[in-house]
Order: structure tokens, then sequence, then C-alpha cells
């Protein structure tokens, strides 16, 4: 199993342009997460989903848009780009581990983006 | 009051020794917690959760104490291979899959 895996894993966009992050996870988890994270700042969510053709805002979601047409899929897009979404952005999944109502989060190796 | 607070560190901890590291909550409704490993430039990865009577794994223990809202992580005999950052993670209030970050704690294995 691959695991979470984030496509590109660099990018440098000049102010105003598009783009868009994919993550794909192997896991068949049900709920799927982008964060972005800033020096001494704890991640931060920016959208996530509960769901196949599910999606919803989480604490920093301004700027950004998201789709989840497959379960293993989920989108984030950049419509555009400003030098405050230069950050490392992270995909993760997660599931319900058993029965203890605790959903633990598997991470991608994250997308470098600098916007300039 | 921030909801997850961590010292961010670093501790600087000379080979072998023992060091034991805190983190604060807010919602007292809590009921997921976890400790993550995050090394430079990487993802963060489960270390372990954390369960109410505590749980061990290998030279990591983990500690819950709900009366004053807080949960630790000591590790024993220290590596240097266990330099990294410590991300102590709760769930959000009304949500038990969403998770709130702490900034992590920073710490150095020194030889």
């Amino acid at each position: 199993n691959a695991g979470v895996t984030q496509t590109p894993k660099f990018r440098v966009l000049k102010t105003g342009q598009s783009m868009t992050l994919l993550c794909a996870q192997d896991m068949n988890h049900e709920y799927m997460y982008w964060y972005r994270q800033d020096p001494g700042m704890g991640l931060r969510l920016i959208h996530y989903s509960v769901g196949e053709g599910t999606t919803a805002k989480g604490e920093v979601p301004d700027g950004y848009n998201v789709s989840r047409l497959k379960k293993q899929n989920f989108l984030l897009g950049l419509e555009s780009a400003a030098p405050s979404q230069t950050s490392v952005y992270f995909c993760a999944s997660s599931y319900l581990v058993g029965d203890t109502r605790s959903y633990e989060q598997y991470f991608g190796p994250g997308t470098r983006l600098t916007v300039t | 009051r921030k909801e997850v607070e961590q010292d961010p560190g670093p501790f600087n901890v000379p080979e072998g020794a023992t060091v034991a590291f805190n983190c604060t909550y807010s919602n007292s409704a809590s009921q997921s917690f976890f400790w993550y490993r995050q090394d430079c430039r990487k993802e963060p990865k489960l270390l372990m959760s954390v369960y109410s009577s505590g749980n061990e794994d290998g030279r990591f223990t983990a500690q819950l104490n709900r009366a004053s809202q807080y949960i630790s992580l000591l590790i024993r005999d220290s590596k240097l291979s266990d330099s990294a950052t410590y991300l102590c993670v709760v769930n959000k209030m009304d949500s038990n899959y969403q998770l709130i970050w702490g900034a992590g704690t920073k710490l150095i294995i020194k030889p």
C-alpha cells in the first residue's frame, strides 16, 4: 500500500495563478483532510470531507476550494494564489479505530508551495 | 487560551536520558488524544494514542490527566533518532473526526 500520496511535492506560483493539489489514499478511508502548516503554528484545517461527494470548511477555508468526486481522491484548488498562501500543505485520511470513537489520521508527504 | 498548548522547547537532552513533556487542552469534553512525531520537513506520523488508563509502547509512555486537562509523553533511554518535534493532538469539541493540533515541542538529543 502506498498510503497517502500527494502531488506535486514542490511548486512555485506567481500571485494570481491557479493550481490544484492532488491527494490520493489507498486505505479505503472515509475521511480526508487538507491542512496547512506554517512556522511556529499547529496544523490548521482548510477543508475536510466525510465521504465521497461531500466537503466542508475547516478553520481557514478562504481562498481554497476542494472536491471529492472519488472516495480515494481529495483535490485542493487555489483559484488566485496570494503570497499569504505560501505554506506546506498536508493531506490526511482517517478512519474510526474500533469502538474507541477515535479517528487516527495518516498523512501524505506534503506539498511545499511558494507564491511570489 | 489556545485549545492545545505545548512548550515549544527546544529540549536539549543527552543521549540515554529520560525526558518528559506535557500538553494542556481546553476542552474538558475531549475524548481522543494523540502524540504525533514530525521530523524536519516531513509529514506528522502517529506515535501513539493516549488512553484514559495511560499506555506504553517500548520506551514511550503516555498519560492522560482529565482533572487537570493535560496529557504527557515520557521518553526513556533517549536515542539520537528521537530528535524530532512532538505534536500533541486532541479532538475538536463536538467532532471526534476533527483534530486540533498543538504547535509542537522540539526535542534535540545530543550525543
